[in-house]
């Protein structure tokens, strides 16, 4: 069966330290990959998508993953971390005509000032 | 360019009452599905119009829910009767149609409590 993990429940880091938010996908065929961040009483936002190519992705607000066929992962990065940037962030995963998406069942991120 | 809008935001109900939540998707986005988060777990599907038109309704967990697209506009989920496992965070999300328009865009979401 199709499943997305996010092995991190919760994750806290300091202002201004490196972030790494950890995906695996289990799928039929390499899938289209995307993250999202819900900060509190907003929707689904999209941070970036991977589709083919390059398999480093940028995304907005200085966010980007990385795609590795070998380890199933999409994992999500940024090098300085903002407090506003502590928020819920889920990883997802569709076929190739971007319908049945899987989500993983989220990481929530602390900011510590 | 409006956004995904749900209207309630949040609503609690009784146990055995009806709810009914609504969802204005992206203004020219003919497909529009509805997904559920119960206690925290994974976002699930639940159903996926294109345009009027039911195109996938697999994930909808029985017979007490009832979607629909009038006009292939805003979307409706009706819930009758409630029951406590019903309880969640109900997301609507709206794309275009057509090849390379993957991009699904969510609203807000309404939280749903039943007691």
């Amino acid at each position: 069966a199709q499943s997305v993990t996010q092995p991190d429940i919760h994750i806290t880091v300091s202002e201004g330290a490196s972030l790494e938010l950890r995906c695996n996908y289990s799928y039929g065929a390499t899938p289209y990959l995307f993250w999202y961040v819900q900060s509190p009483g907003q929707g689904l936002q999209l941070l970036l998508k991977y589709f083919s190519g390059d398999t480093l992705v940028q995304g907005i607000k200085g966010f980007e993953a990385e795609f590795k066929r070998s380890q199933s992962s999409f994992n999500l990065r940024k090098p300085s971390v903002h407090w506003s940037d502590a928020a819920e962030y889920f990883c997802a995963a569709a076929d190739n005509y971007g319908q049945n998406f899987v989500f993983g069942p989220g990481t929530r991120l602390s900011v510590l000032p | 360019e409006a956004g995904v809008t749900q209207f309630p935001s949040h609503s609690v109900i009784e146990k055995g009452q009806t709810v009914t939540l609504r969802c204005d998707p992206i203004s020219g986005h003919d497909n529009l599905y509805w997904y559920r988060r119960v206690m925290g777990k994974e976002i699930k599907f639940l159903l996926h119009f294109v345009k009027e038109s039911k195109q996938d309704e697999s994930g909808m967990p029985n017979n007490r829910f009832l979607a629909e697209r009038t006009g292939g506009t805003y979307s409706t989920l009706k819930v009758q009767p409630a029951e406590l496992e019903d309880s969640g965070v109900y997301f609507c999300a709206s794309s275009l149609y057509g090849q390379g328009k993957y991009e699904q865009y969510f609203g807000p979401g309404t939280r749903l409590t039943v007691t």
